[in-house]
Parts: structure tokens; sequence; C-alpha cells
């Protein structure tokens, strides 16, 4: 089975240039979780959806940050402006879910630079 | 609200070796907990979850974990470690009603003398 698959897998972009990122989960999972990854912060959760509904973006970091599901099976992670700080890698992970927490299975992740 | 500890930010074992990763959780019920390993350049693979039942789990590449409610932990352990252990472990802790999202800790990061 295809497991989460995120593009691209690496990103070189100039500041202030639009970034956007991709995911598409796992066939059948109705949740949805974008993580960024960096030696300072760790493992931080963005957003996640639930049944392509938006449910906790309390942790992206500022307007310039922006994530959509418009189906069930992609999902968009959108940086614009993008600025140096926002090097990173970025997850994408997908569960099933009931009302109570499940397993996540990540995706490869996007190496995002920043120049 | 649920946290994750993991006191533990670098280890360094030897191979062959047994290994204990430890992990605290905060979190007002049974909690549904989880073991990630990160290798390099890699996402996160899940090692093995805790549920409900039996305390002791065991998981993938030989891995166990105990639940142990009394200390609010919930430790890796693996009786004898080899080289390609070497990554990031991760614990994280998720809700058991309402709330799909897990919490993860700060992760440990493994070395593996050959």
């Amino acid at each position: 089975d295809a497991g989460v698959i995120q593009s691209p897998r690496h990103e070189v972009t100039e500041m202030g240039q639009e970034v956007t990122l991709r995911c598409k989960p796992i066939s059948g999972h109705n949740s949805l979780f974008w993580y960024r990854q960096t030696m300072m912060r760790g493992l931080e959760l963005l957003i996640y959806f639930n049944n392509n509904v938006p449910i906790d973006d309390s942790g992206m970091p500022e307007d310039r940050f922006s994530a959509k599901m418009p189906n069930a099976s992609f999902s968009t992670l959108k940086i614009q402006p993008s600025e140096p700080r926002d090097s990173a890698v970025y997850f994408c992970a997908s569960s099933l879910t009931s009302g109570r927490s499940n397993e996540q299975f990540f995706g490869p992740g996007t190496r995002l630079t920043v120049l | 609200a649920q946290s994750v500890t993991q006191p533990d930010i670098h280890i360094t074992v030897s191979e062959g070796a047994s290994l204990e990763l430890r992990c605290n959780y905060s979190y007002g019920a049974t909690p549904y907990l989880f073991w990630y390993v990160q290798s390099p350049g890699q996402g996160l693979q899940l090692l093995l979850k805790y549920f409900s039942g039996d305390t002791l789990v065991q998981g993938i590449k030989g891995f166990e974990a105990e639940f142990k409610r009394s200390q609010s932990s919930f430790n890796l352990r693996k009786p004898s470690v080899h080289w390609s252990d070497a990554a990031e472990y991760f614990c994280a802790v998720g809700s058991t009603g309402g709330g799909n999202k897990l919490t993860f800790g700060t992760g440990t990061q493994l070395k593996v003398e050959l």
C-alpha cells in the first residue's frame, strides 16, 4: 500500500517567494496533520483536519501560513511570502480516527530551504 | 493539557548492550501512548502503541515498552541494541476522548558505538 505521499521532497526558494507543499494521505484515513520540524523547536503541530475540516490551527505560526484540504485525498500547506526562518522539514501525517487519537502515519517530509 | 517529557536528549550505548529510553506523560485519564523512531532524513515510523490491556507492549524491531500508571511512564526497552537502531526516538500521548492529535516529546537521540 502506498503510504503518505509528499511533494516536493526538497524545495529551495528565495525569501519572499510563495511555497506550496503537497500531501496525499493514506486512502481511507479521515484525519490529516501538518508538522514542522527544526533543530531549535523540535516537532511542532501546525494544523490538523478531520474529514477535510480544519479542527485546530493554533500551531500555524502566522498569517503567512495557510493550509487547505479540498478533498479527502489532497492537502496543501502554503507559505506566502516565505522567510529564511521558515526553513525546516515539513511532515504530513494521516490517521483513521473516530473521536480519539490513533496512530499517525508520516510521510517522508519536505525539506524547505529559504535563502 | 496533556504533555510528554523525555528527559534524555542524547544516549550512547554499545552495540549488544541493553537500552531503556524514558518517557513520562501527563494526562488526566488513561492515555493512549506511542513510540516512534526517526532515522536520518526519514519520516517518523511507529514502533509500538498502548491503548489498553496488557501493560507490556511488543513492537517492531525487537522493541517493547511498559506502561506504568503509578509512575506515569511508558519507557521503551530493547535487550540488545544493533548499530542500525541509531536514530531519534519520540514518545507521544494521545487523547482517549475528543480530539485526534498526538502530543510528542522532544525526542531522544540514540547513538550506538560499535
